[in-house]
């Protein structure tokens, strides 16, 4: 696609329940990464991909998050038991894995657990 | 530990008016550093980025950035904002380029712009 989509754009949940959350990365780009971003805070790295393998996923913080890319394109990030202080924009970016170019940036989800 | 602060959390200029943002970096290295907008809604947009060379960088919208080495700092800089310059900025470092290694964001500034 033209951008980085991500969807759903907002998601309600309850404390314990499991969400998934999804990332379409620009058609061709390599390099796909997730971050979350707190209020008042800058984003925080949680994983990277480059095709389908998590080159870096030092980020996630417990084994509650997970993070899959079976076909080297979208992604899925999973949040078990979720728990309020998951409440936090998600963002997912790209970039052609080559070179610096800088990262493509979605919209995030914002995901409230409740 | 690597880290990047942004030490001013919100400021407001009148339309016209100078800007300038300031970000410092502490790297065991000289890292890549990069400024990204963040307008409400809306996902992050690359101004600039510097990964060597000269030090004054200049990005879209009108934006540039001065690396000084000695200052650990990369401060962002724009001779006159307008009203749609509102938004939030942050400052991030690498250790690689932004296709291979994951980026250290500071806390952003928020710009308010006045008429």
């Amino acid at each position: 696609g033209a951008g980085v989509s991500q969807t759903p754009s907002n998601k309600v949940t309850e404390k314990g329940k499991y969400v998934e959350l999804r990332c379409d990365p620009i058609s061709g780009h390599t390099a796909l990464y997730w971050y979350r971003q707190s209020l008042g805070q800058g984003p925080e790295f949680l994983i990277y991909f480059q095709g389908t393998g998590a080159a870096d996923d030092s980020g996630l913080p417990n084994d509650r998050f997970f993070a899959v890319r079976p076909e080297g394109s979208v992604s899925t990030l999973k949040i078990q038991r979720t728990e309020r202080g998951d409440s936090a924009v998600y963002l997912c970016a790209s970039s052609p894995g080559k070179g610096y170019y800088g990262y493509t940036f979605g919209s995030g989800t914002r995901l409230t657990v409740v | 530990a690597q880290s990047v602060t942004q030490p001013d959390i919100h400021i407001t200029v009148s339309e016209g008016a100078s800007l300038e943002l300031r970000c410092n970096y502490s790297y065991g290295a000289t890292p890549y550093l990069f400024w990204y907008v963040q307008s409400p809604g809306q996902g992050l947009q690359l101004l600039l980025k510097y990964f060597s060379g000269d030090t004054l960088v200049q990005g879209i919208k009108g934006f540039e950035a001065e690396f000084k080495r000695s200052q650990s700092s990369f401060n962002l800089r724009k001779p006159s904002v307008h009203w749609s310059d509102a938004a939030e900025y942050f400052c991030a470092a690498s250790n690689y380029g932004g296709s291979q290694g994951n980026l250290i964001f500071g806390k952003g500034t928020k710009l308010s712009v006045k008429p």
